[in-house]
């Protein structure tokens, strides 16, 4: 596979649920990243990880939980989820070559998720 | 704080007609990236140019233009010609580059519908 997919691509579950969202990328980036995308709102940064480590916390509720075990997979933990967080989770990652300039994201398809 | 408008929401154009998708972004930085991504029904956000604070060319990429002028922070996107092909909602992205974190600010979004 190339690129930066994602499984699920859809997801229901019910708000006492755990779930997992799988991210991978095939493109020998270092920086990951997870983003909400909600109905008539601008995409959120959620969490990002850099060479593994989590770098930025976007004041996200602590029923997600993220998890990066080595660069080319992230996984993004959900438990006890509200119907208000049904939306689209999109994946990224980017090169970090050291160049800011030529960091441009590469997304996958997103899981849409429904919380029932 | 940084900021990325895009007040259109939706526009439907008619193919072959020409259409401009306006982006107005605030940032504080001296250093930073702009970028516009393409997000087709499918969900993948592709990307689509970058652009640095330092580069103020315009670029032309086949039907694609695009004109960064900072005196309005204004980093507009036009599709020449359109298609039914080029119906997606288009993304406008900031990145600052002074506080060296990788938080990308995306905008609302532009959904541009091309009938045929």
């Amino acid at each position: 596979e190339t690129g930066v997919t994602q499984t699920p691509r859809h997801l229901v579950m019910g708000m006492t649920n755990k779930k997992s969202l799988k991210c991978e990328q095939h493109l020998g980036h270092n920086a990951m990243y997870w983003y909400k995308q909600s109905a008539k709102k601008p995409l959120e940064l959620m969490f990002v990880y850099n060479f593994k480590e989590q770098t930025e916390n976007n004041s996200v509720p602590s029923r997600f939980s993220p998890e990066c075990p080595n660069s080319s997979h992230l996984f993004l933990h959900l438990h006890t989820l509200q119907p208000e967080d049904s939306a689209l989770y999109l994946c990224a990652s980017s090169p970090i070559s050291g160049t800011p300039y030529l960091d441009e994201q590469y997304f996958g398809p997103g899981t849409r998720l429904t919380v029932t | 704080a940084q900021k990325v408008t895009q007040a259109q929401t939706e526009i439907s154009v008619v193919e072959k007609e020409d259409v401009t998708l306006d982006c107005v972004y605030e940032t504080r930085d001296t250093t930073y990236y702009l970028f516009w991504y393409k997000q087709p029904p499918s969900g993948e956000l592709v990307f689509l140019i970058r652009r640095n604070s330092f580069d103020e060319q315009n670029e032309i990429s086949g039907r694609y233009s695009w004109n960064f002028q900072k005196s309005t922070s204004s980093f507009n996107f036009t599709i020449t010609a359109s298609q039914v092909v080029d119906s997606a909602v288009y993304f406008c992205a900031l990145r600052g580059a002074d506080s060296g974190t990788y938080k990308y600010i995306f905008g609302t979004g532009t959904r541009l519908k091309v009938l045929a």
